[in-house]
């Protein structure tokens, strides 16, 4: 069954640091979404992407963060300047024919920010 | 987007029927209902989803009230696998969509042998 791969499964970076977080989604999809959940919080939305665009973006996904599909396979998230509130898992997500359709996420990354 | 109110905690046992509600009374027309769960901080996995009419599928069954403002999850054996944080979820349909899931507290089901 096709599934939603993240690398690095764990990241430990500097404060200040940049962070690049991998996503291969499933090969058909169309959409593509970020999330964070800090630990013991709730799982927060950060953007969403469509057509090579940003289609939507929370108030956490600030100037730090960006998204880019680089070529036909990776989906990848950017963090510029890493500050320790950044620590937290990452999920990326992808679903297939339109923002109504399901989502299959990812294991997740662990970012810890020191 | 819809709110929805969820218990915090809900307990099974194993092999019984676990029965998960949902309030979502404001939610309107174009609004579906979307049920996820998080097994133990992996990533949210889909459920099942619905509009108006009750729906199955293999993981569990969504029945919705008539009057569209509240559900239940059914999930109708449940295992020790099972044990999860579920998510009962209300957004928009249609092409204009982005996509976006809010996710709230959920429901933090324990299923016991």
């Amino acid at each position: 069954e096709p599934e939603v791969t993240q690398t690095p499964s764990h990241q430990v970076t500097q404060m200040g640091q940049e962070v690049i977080l991998r996503c291969v989604p499933i090969s058909n999809h169309l959409y593509f979404y970020w999330y964070r959940q800090i630990l013991g919080q709730k799982v927060e939305f950060l953007v969403s992407f469509y057509n090579n665009e940003i289609s939507e973006k929370s108030e956490i996904f600030d100037d730090q963060f960006s998204v880019e599909r680089p070529d036909g396979s990776n989906f990848t998230l950017k963090i510029r300047s890493t500050k320790l509130e950044d620590s937290a898992m990452y999920f990326c997500a992808s679903s297939a024919t339109s923002g109504s359709s399901e989502q299959f996420f990812g294991p997740g990354t662990r970012l810890t920010v020191l | 987007d819809a709110k929805t109110t969820q218990p915090t905690s809900m307990d099974c046992a194993e092999g019984r029927a676990a029965n998960l509600p949902c309030n979502h009374s404001t939610i309107s027309g174009n609004e579906y209902v979307y049920w996820y769960r998080q097994i133990h901080s992996q990533g949210p996995q889909y459920i099942i989803h619905g509009l108006k009419n009750n729906e199955t599928n293999e993981m569990a069954s969504l029945i919705i009230t008539e009057d569209r403002k509240s559900s239940t999850l059914i999930l109708p054996h449940a295992t020790l696998r099972d044990t999860a944080v579920y998510y009962c979820i209300v957004r928009p349909g249609g092409a204009s969509n982005t996509g976006k899931l809010i996710f709230g507290q959920g429901t933090t089901l324990q299923v016991k042998p």
